[in-house]
């Protein structure tokens, strides 16, 4: 496709509830990152993927949090039993360049957790 | 972990003035980049500069690696410049990107 695409663009749940968020990478991009970015704050990483290789888990911040990836194709983030200060946008990025490349990000999902 | 700094942390302009952003990070880098968050959250890529200097209309960014400092430059300034500026690095053998917390521009008619 033509850039980063990601679904929902905003998904409210109750708190407790499981939610699953999904990217599309720029076709071709071997790199997935995911970020997080809390009101007025910077982005945090969360987990990146590189091809086959193990995912780098290393900034999920619980075990609540976790992430797949078919192949070079789409992402999915699942957040299970929801807490209130998972409220955050998440945000997807790409790479043509494992590591070293320019990332490309797509326009978030803005979830808030009630 | 690295620590990235940016400053001014908040920067208000008239349209047509000039603006100088810096990001200090506390390693050596092997990727450094410049991110615009518009209003919308939507984050543009603006630079890919891990050493030397780049242009891009307007724009323009230079690093100095070995002084561990990056610079964006913003010329007659536009309203649709607002928004909050990013500067994110990554380290040798890391994968992430560290971002600093970014510096947030006004342009005011």
């Amino acid at each position: 496709g033509a850039g980063v695409s990601q679904s929902p663009s905003n998904k409210v749940t109750e708190k407790g509830k499981d939610v699953e968020l999904r990217c599309d990478p720029i076709s071709g991009h071997t790199a997935l990152y995911w970020y997080r970015q809390r009101l007025g704050q910077g982005l945090e990483f969360l987990i990146y993927f590189q091809g086959n290789s193990a995912p780098d888990k290393s900034g999920l911040p619980s075990d609540r949090f976790s992430a797949e990836r078919t192949g070079e194709s789409v992402s999915t983030l699942t957040i299970q039993r929801t807490q209130q200060e998972d409220s955050a946008v998440y945000l997807c990025a790409s790479s043509a360049v494992p590591g070293q490349g320019r990332q490309y990000f797509g326009p978030g999902t803005r979830l808030t957790v009630t | 972990g690295i620590q990235v700094e940016q400053s001014p942390p908040d920067l208000i302009l008239q349209e047509g003035a000039n603006s100088t952003l810096r990001c200090n990070f506390s390693d050596s880098v092997n990727n450094l980049q410049w991110f615009h968050q518009n209003p919308w959250g939507q984050l543009i890529n603006l630079f890919y500069i891990p050493s030397g200097t780049k242009q891009n209309g307007r724009l323009s960014a230079t690093t100095v690696a070995t002084e561990r400092y990056s610079l964006l430059y913003i010329s007659s300034s536009q309203t649709t410049d607002s928004g909050v500026y990013f500067c994110a690095v990554l380290t040798g053998g890391g994968n992430k990107l560290t971002f600093g917390t970014g510096t947030q521009l006004k342009v005011e008619l």
